[in-house]
């Protein structure tokens, strides 16, 4: 089946540009992370979805960041005034969160520069 | 803050060697320790993983082996081949309502034939 898929692979932007990333789940998946990955550094957790319940957005870096997820299904993260600190692939994961060791699937990543 | 310590930052195995990657962490509310593996430009994919009631889990060629005393894992491959040729991070989620990880600097595994 499908996995995750992520759009647009590749973004550059102008630094104070806002830019919107697109995430879609695995079908059926009711968890959905939000990870950023810099040059060189593990990925760093932003926010999750589940379900209908509040987003746990502990891992967002600044108020610049936020993300909706709309009907359950697809994701999109929203980074505004972008400054080059913000430059890094911006990973989606999508997992079915029927148990704590349920296993997240990762889409390919969009790759974020900012000029 | 770097809850997650990994090393080595890269390495270089023969052909049919063993490859071993360690992981050390700080957080002992930490519950599930999964390793991913990840090919350039592609998103990472789960390995293996393991809790803390076990000392060690094999599957195939991959075995996690843990020291809970110690608050330290490791990741040996076995027969290690180039196809095994990616970057590798350990993680560690804590005991919250979601699998909320945090992901080790990575290691880089160049596997030469």
């Amino acid at each position: 089946g499908a996995g995750v898929s992520q759009s647009p692979s590749n973004k550059v932007t102008e630094k104070g540009k806002d830019v919107e990333l697109r995430c879609d789940p695995i079908s059926g998946h009711t968890a959905l992370y939000w990870y950023r990955q810099s040059l060189g550094q593990g990925l760093e957790f932003l926010i999750y979805f589940q379900g209908n319940s509040a987003p746990d957005k502990s891992g967002l870096p600044s108020d610049r960041f936020s993300a909706e997820r709309t009907g359950g299904s697809v994701s999109t993260l929203t980074i505004q005034r972008t400054q080059q600190e913000d430059s890094a692939v911006y990973l989606c994961a999508s997992s079915l969160a029927r148990s704590k060791a349920d296993t997240q699937y990762f889409g390919p990543g969009t790759r974020l520069t900012v000029l | 803050q770097q809850q997650v310590k990994q090393s080595p930052q890269s390495l270089i195995v023969q052909k049919g060697g063993i490859s071993i990657i360690n992981c050390a962490y700080e957080n002992t509310a930490f519950d599930y320790f999964p390793w991913y593996q990840q090919f350039p430009g592609k998103g990472p994919a789960l390995l293996i993983a393991i809790r803390p009631d076990v000392s060690e889990k094999k599957e195939g060629r991959f075995t996690i082996s843990f020291n809970k005393s110690a608050k330290q894992f490791s990741l040996h491959i076995m027969d290690s081949q180039p196809g095994d040729s990616a970057t590798y991070f350990c993680a560690a989620s804590p005991n919250t309502g979601f699998q909320k990880l945090v992901f080790g600097t990575g290691t880089r595994l160049l596997v030469s034939p």
